[in-house]
């Protein structure tokens, strides 16, 4: 079966750092691409980044460029995002999901139950 | 980017009707589109990869078509579990981006 728990979210003030990670079991997580989406408070899903599988090429969505950094550990099942700068805007449930393949073109299969990061002084 | 648009935004239905969304995208995609299902407070759920086909687990009263820029999701007979709302997904182009979704409610 499987499993993505997320971790690392929080209370941050603006301008902050945090880090959030993804821990994958169930399936052979260096084959498949792996997400990150957020979603604002009562507002709806927005991809912020992805990595590809084993190649661990790296995509961005706007909001994300130049903040937030993307990547994963294959030797320890993780996926992580560090996102740096942080602004209000950028308070939302964040979730991991796992691609059908193993390019971030592609679907997801699977999600995680999400963390919550509040920016707020 | 590609703007995916949602419509109805929300609708309300009654157990037991067949409901369908669509959903259009600005530009065409081929057939690289999602569907996700998500109930207040808990993480989306996938339903349907590439236009048409059922995610595992998925029920069949679940379907997709539509293929360039216009996509379907039908539920073919609504039952209370189905209470939620609904996201397109188009994964063609970075960056990925998904509709604004559809809140099916009960009439």
């Amino acid at each position: 079966e499987v499993q993505l728990l997320e971790s690392g979210g929080g209370l941050v003030q603006p301008g902050g750092s945090l880090r959030l990670s993804c821990a994958a079991s169930g399936f052979t997580f260096s084959s498949y691409a792996m997400s990150w989406v957020r979603q604002a408070p009562g507002k709806g899903l927005k991809w912020v980044s992805g990595i590809s599988g084993s190649s661990g090429s790296t995509y961005y969505g706007d909001s994300a460029k130049g903040r937030f950094t993307i990547s994963r550990d294959n030797s320890k099942n993780t996926l992580y995002l560090q996102m740096n700068s942080l602004r209000a805007e950028d308070t939302a449930v964040y979730y991991c999901a796992k691609g059908k393949g193993s390019t971030v073109t592609t679907s997801f299969s699977d999600w995680g139950q999400g963390t919550l990061v509040t920016v707020s002084s | 980017d590609i703007q995916m648009t949602q419509s109805p935004s929300s609708l309300s239905a009654s157990v037991g009707d067949r409901v369908t969304i669509t959903c259009r995208a600005s530009q065409g995609i081929s057939n690289f589109l999602a569907w996700f299902q998500q109930k207040p407070g808990k993480a989306p759920k996938s339903l349907i990869y590439a236009a048409s086909s059922l995610q595992s687990g998925v029920p069949s009263k679940f379907s997709g078509s539509g293929s360039g820029t216009d996509f379907t999701l039908t539920i073919s007979s609504l039952q209370p579990e189905d209470f939620a709302t609904y996201y397109c997904q188009q994964y063609n182009t970075y960056p990925l981006t998904f509709g604004g979704g559809t809140k099916v409610e009960i009439k």
